[in-house]
């Protein structure tokens, strides 16, 4: 069936840097545009980054502008997400998300890792 | 930046009741407004898009109406499974996409 499965989260100091994967399965990952998307302890949704099915365009919430890079490796049908310079209000369980065609709703979701920014 | 507005934050209902929660935008969406339901500790779901289209495998007590800048989500006659909380989410002008604060129905 269509999953998808995040890893990489854990406790970072402020300052530091992570890694974030998505690893799809169950429908053909490299015809979906995909995001991630966070949600902070006890709060709402928050749409962090999109990278177009191809790879060919990027957006980014303002929040994460500069900080934050999303990538994919259509071989190893696996999103990616490097968090840097992170700080305390990145605190959030991170979710990756699939789109298709021109509809920028979420479709399937994965479990969520999460990644509690603190000292 | 489109802002989503939901109400009531707070939705109190007695299973077998309808539910009606509000999803309000501040500028025109047209129809391209999703609906998901998330529980306590798991992702959220699909379970609206277009406004009204139900995704697959959301019983029919789901429907979605509206369109511009208000938007409906009714369950018909609330389940035990349906205490959850409602996220509405706006893709018509992005980046970014935009969600709603929210609607929790409790059991009353």
């Amino acid at each position: 069936q269509v999953q998808l499965v995040e890893s990489g989260g854990g406790v970072v100091q402020p300052g530091g840097s992570l890694r974030l994967s998505c690893a799809a399965s169950g429908f053909t990952f490299s015809s979906y545009g995909m995001h991630w998307v966070r949600q902070a302890p006890g709060k709402g949704l928050e749409w962090v980054a999109f990278i177009r099915y191809d790879g060919s365009n990027k957006y980014y919430a303002d929040s994460v502008k500069g900080r934050f890079t999303i990538s994919r490796d259509n071989s190893k049908s696996t999103l990616y997400l490097q968090v840097n310079s992170l700080r305390t209000e990145d605190t959030a369980v991170y979710y990756c998300a699939n789109s298709y065609g021109t509809s920028r709703y979420f479709q399937v979701w994965g479990q969520g890792t999460l990644v509690p920014v603190s000292s | 930046e489109i802002v989503m507005t939901q109400s009531p934050a707070t939705l109190s209902v007695s299973p077998g009741e309808r539910a009606t929660l509000s999803c309000r935008a501040s500028q025109s969406v047209g129809i391209n407004l999703a609906w998901y339901q998330q529980k306590p500790g798991q992702a959220p779901r699909l379970l609206i898009y277009g406004a009204s289209t139900r995704s697959t495998g959301i019983p029919a007590r789901f429907s979605g109406s509206g369109s511009g800048t208000e938007f409906t989500l009714t369950i018909s006659s609330l389940q035990s499974e349906d205490f959850a909380v409602y996220y509405c989410q706006q893709y018509n002008n992005w980046p970014p996409l935009t969600f709603g604060g929210g609607t929790k129905v409790e059991i009353k």
